[in-house]
């Protein structure tokens, strides 16, 4: 168990529709970091938060944003669904925001269906 | 731009058999940290191993190690007289500094490893 939790585990919605993905760091964390698993794609960095910041942006589509509350869990949004946007996300945690060498440990991840 | 090549998309071996992973890869950084993950079939990403620039030295942990040369940009993960609880798919990642998002990781392909009695 890594200690970072994401809900929900598993997601089915329809085209169009829009989702809401949430992530828990590990206690002490103040980063946290989306990914995206797909067949085509494989696993690619979204976007990163420090204690409320976004700090650094992958290959986030325009449809996806994402925010870090005060209590430092983290919300990914995903709107305007498409077949394509069938993934695992994957929430990962670290110590510092800046340090290319932290660790990342990653939640159990949630599956999107779309269909 | 980086980039993490890991040519071998399935490999299968017998129990008790080692096996190597292969990982190459590209960065203009100097400095920079290599990291492995495992993903078991119940999906998630575990962490295995984190290697910087300008550590060369081959690592062990029990069954599992790795070796770092910078010269062939290559950072291969052996495991040795595989189980079946090995079976999963591997990923090498790299992050570098300096690129403006320091932190994130490039990730591999993965390699895919099947263990069987």
């Amino acid at each position: 168990d890594s200690g970072v939790t994401q809900t929900p585990k598993h997601l089915i919605t329809a085209t169009g529709q829009r989702v809401t993905l949430r992530c828990s760091p590990r206690s002490g964390d103040l980063s946290v970091y989306w990914y995206q698993q797909s067949l085509d794609q494989g696993l690619q960095f979204l976007i990163q938060y420090y204690n409320g910041e976004e700090r650094a942006k992958g290959n986030i589509l325009e449809r996806f944003s994402a925010q870090q509350f005060p209590d430092l869990h983290s919300e990914l949004n995903l709107s305007s669904l498409e077949l394509g946007d069938s993934a695992l996300y994957f929430c990962a945690s670290g110590a510092t925001p800046g340090l290319a060498g932290v660790e990342q440990y990653f939640g159990p991840g949630t599956r999107l269906t779309v269909t | 731009a980086q980039k993490v090549t890991q040519a071998q998309t399935e490999i299968s071996v017998v129990e008790k058999e080692d096996v190597t992973l292969d990982c190459v890869y590209e960065t203009r950084d100097t400095t920079y940290y290599l990291f492995w993950y495992k993903q078991p079939p119940s999906g998630e990403l575990v962490f295995l191993i984190r290697r910087n620039s300008f550590d060369e030295q081959n690592e062990i942990s029990g069954r599992y190690s790795w070796n770092f040369q910078k010269s062939t940009s290559s950072f291969n993960f052996t495991i040795t007289a595989s189980q079946v609880v090995d079976s999963a798919v591997y990923f090498c990642a790299l992050s570098a500094v300096n690129t403006g998002t320091a932190s994130k990781l490039t990730f591999g392909t993965g390699t895919r490893l099947q263990v069987t009695l």
